[in-house]
């Protein structure tokens, strides 16, 4: 089956300091990606939708100043965090398809814990 | 906007029972509907995933069934065993997903 990998799989940071999650979809191509986040004992809640060679769009009370994506290729997207703070601290998964009624293929997420 | 409620939120059986997960969605404008588990601090691991046009599908021990007309899915364990113990996610997708608050499962040997 498809695979999405993500890197890197845990990050802790200082505050203030921005960080790089990459989102790769291994042996297809996905014009569009999604970056989701889970708080403790909370389930998955979407960021935003990643398009290739477009802006992302972002869902209702996500700051796109702050979390940063960019979807440089068919088989790339990146979520930046910048400034981050302690309350960032969360898990972050993303998913990729070949076809948008295809079955949404999840990375392993990347935990990020901010100090 | 598509809600999806999963019933009971936290579910604790011995081992060897059958159990039944539930799964609503709001919206039947669904490509396909996805059972996740997830373990404490990991990410998800797919179960079993149900095209719009299917009813059911199963693996193993593992059975889920699809009724878009009533916005309904169920995930059926059988002969459950403590290392079903996880969290099971229930997911809409129409081109972005929507997830369900999960139902946390303890299976006490």
């Amino acid at each position: 089956g498809a695979v999405v990998s993500q890197h890197p799989s845990w990050v802790i940071c200082k505050s203030g300091t921005s960080v790089k999650i990459e989102c790769r979809s291994l042996d297809f191509q996905a014009t569009t990606m999604f970056w989701y986040r889970q708080f403790p004992k909370q389930s998955l809640m979407l960021m935003a939708t990643s398009n290739e060679g477009s802006k992302a769009t972002y869902e209702q009370g996500v700051e796109k100043d702050k979390f940063l994506i960019n979807h440089a290729s068919l088989t790339l997207s990146t979520l930046t965090v910048t400034s981050a703070h302690p309350e960032d601290s969360s898990f972050y998964i993303c998913s990729a398809s070949p076809a948008v009624t295809d079955t949404q293929y999840f990375g392993p997420g990347t935990r990020l814990t901010v100090l | 906007k598509q809600e999806v409620t999963q019933i009971p939120a936290a579910l604790s059986v011995p081992e060897g029972e059958n159990l039944v997960l539930n799964c609503s969605f709001t919206d039947s404008a669904i490509y396909n509907l996805q059972w996740f588990r997830q373990d404490p601090g990991k990410g998800l691991t797919s179960l079993l995933l149900i095209q719009s046009s299917q009813r059911e599908q199963t693996s193993g021990r593992l059975n889920a069934s699809l009724d878009k007309s009533s916005g309904r899915s169920t995930l059926y364990i059988a002969a459950s065993q403590p290392g079903d113990s996880a969290t099971y996610l229930c997911v809409a997708n129409a081109g972005k997903s929507t997830f369900g608050d999960g139902t946390t499962l303890t299976v006490k040997p």
